[in-house]
């Protein structure tokens, strides 16, 4: 496979339940990106890892927590989250933060929350 | 604070020309981003600007100017496939990337 790709295309969760979201690059890329992108609002970046080293929070809430265990795969782990947060999460990679590093999109998870 | 603006819609008729402003507010800058989002799809990368300028790659351009805080996307030669959302984004000086709202362009026959 080549590229970014996101498992599981679409989710739908309860309140209560714990799930998570993997995003795996095969890109020999340094940078990862959780992206949230909700209808009518601008893409929100969440975390950023690079080199496995979360650099970026952007004051998200602690239902949603990041997993980096190496440069190729990022995930999402998500528990009670609430109706809000449904919305398309978007995963990227880059070869590096910042300069002309282009972002690799995944195809994204539509998340649905009842 | 932070803020990119760009329009929120748009219509072009097929063959034609149509050029996509955005102009953008942020905490330094580092370069700005082009990407086209077809709905229900990944955004995908289509240009990078760093240097005042305008950049042509194919039917695609982009145009930058620091000083003003503006940039736009120039699209030629329209075909239906082009219908999509343009989004612009920016590195500021901490190298994060902020992105607009985007905005969706319509393509007529």
């Amino acid at each position: 496979e080549t590229g970014v790709t996101q498992t599981p295309r679409h989710l739908v969760m309860g309140m209560t339940n714990k799930k998570s979201l993997k995003c795996e690059q095969h890109l020999g890329h340094n940078a990862m990106y959780w992206y949230k992108q909700s209808a009518k609002k601008p893409l929100e970046l969440m975390f950023v890892y690079s080199l496995e080293e979360r650099v970026e929070n952007n004051s998200v809430p602690s239902r949603f927590s990041p997993e980096c265990p190496n440069s190729s795969h990022l995930f999402l782990h998500l528990h009670t989250l609430q109706p809000e947060d449904s919305a398309l999460y978007l995963c990227a990679s880059s070869g590096g933060l910042g300069g002309s590093g282009e972002q690799y999109f995944g195809p994204g998870t539509r998340l649905t929350v009842t | 604070g932070q803020n990119i603006d760009q329009p929120t819609e748009m219509t072009a008729t097929e063959g034609a020309i149509v050029q996509i402003n955005c102009t953008y507010q942020t905490s330094g800058f580092n370069g700005l981003f082009w990407y086209q989002q077809h709905a229900g799809e990944a955004p995908t990368f289509l240009s990078y600007n760093v240097l005042d300028g305008l950049e042509e790659k194919g039917r695609f351009s982009s145009f930058l100017s620091r000083s003003k805080g503006y940039s736009y996307l120039l699209l030629k030669e329209l075909q239906m496939k082009d219908s999509a959302s343009y989004l612009c984004a920016v590195l500021n000086r901490d190298d994060k990337i902020i992105f607009g709202k985007g905005t969706r362009l319509h393509i007529l026959p």
